[in-house]
């Protein structure tokens, strides 16, 4: 069955670009929506961004000036980079792959704690 | 401060029905499919209830979704320890142009 690893750096500076791929196995990327999702500590879930295989994208407006989401198909991989971060970027990340009918995520990684800190 | 509202905890004993209520507005739930996810911390989100009502292969028959206008709601009957969980509920936002959840509900089997 098709599973999503999320992988990259746990700790991340201030004021420096937060990078996370997530790797796509048993399946393909190709004909989906693939997107970031991140939970802060205490806090609820906020969709970051999506990419179409082909690599049209779209972000929340809060984090766009700050977020770019890239699809490598060659290697099923996804990747999300989000520069300028602050204490507040502090979340676990979650990649998902997203359905276009009805918008629902139907397939998740487990997620990876990202830690915002000097 | 989540888009969708949803209440911090509720409980129930092995083998009650619980239901959890989501309430959004005309630009989220009242216009557009509502979906429900089931996290336990530590591993990945699961997928419970898609447009509005439906459940994926392998959900059990014992949870059910509905909604009415701008409020959706969950239910889990006949529940069992292994119904501790956060669930959230989502649905695409027409402002935001893009999915919105709820804060979650922590689910505690007494």
């Amino acid at each position: 069955q098709v599973q999503l690893q999320e992988s990259g750096p746990a700790l991340v500076k201030p004021s420096e670009t937060l990078s996370l791929t997530c790797t796509v196995s048993g399946g393909s990327i190709s004909s989906y929506l693939w997107s970031w999702i991140r939970q802060p500590p205490g806090k609820g879930l906020e969709w970051i961004g999506y990419s179409y295989y082909s690599g049209n994208t779209k972000s929340n407006p809060s984090l766009r000036s700050r977020v770019s989401i890239s699809v490598e198909t060659s290697k099923n991989q996804f990747s999300l980079k989000l520069n300028s971060v602050t204490a507040a970027d502090t979340a676990v990340y979650f990649c998902a792959r997203l359905i276009l009918n009805y918008w629902y995520f139907d397939l998740w990684g487990r997620g990876t704690l990202v830690t915002v800190s000097s | 401060q989540s888009v969708l509202t949803q209440p911090p905890s509720v409980s129930g004993a092995p083998r009650q029905r619980v239901t959890i209520s989501c309430s959004g507005s005309s630009s989220n739930v009242g216009n557009n499919a509502v979906n429900w996810y089931q996290h336990l911390p530590g591993k990945a989100p699961k997928l419970l209830i898609y447009a509005d009502e439906l459940l994926p292969s392998g959900v059990s028959d014992r949870l059910s979704a509905s909604k009415s206008g701008a409020s959706a709601s969950l239910a889990i009957s006949g529940l069992q320890s292994e119904d501790e969980a956060d669930y959230y509920c989502a649905a695409w936002d027409d402002s935001l142009k893009g999915p919105v959840f709820g804060g979650g509900t922590k689910l505690t089997v007494l």
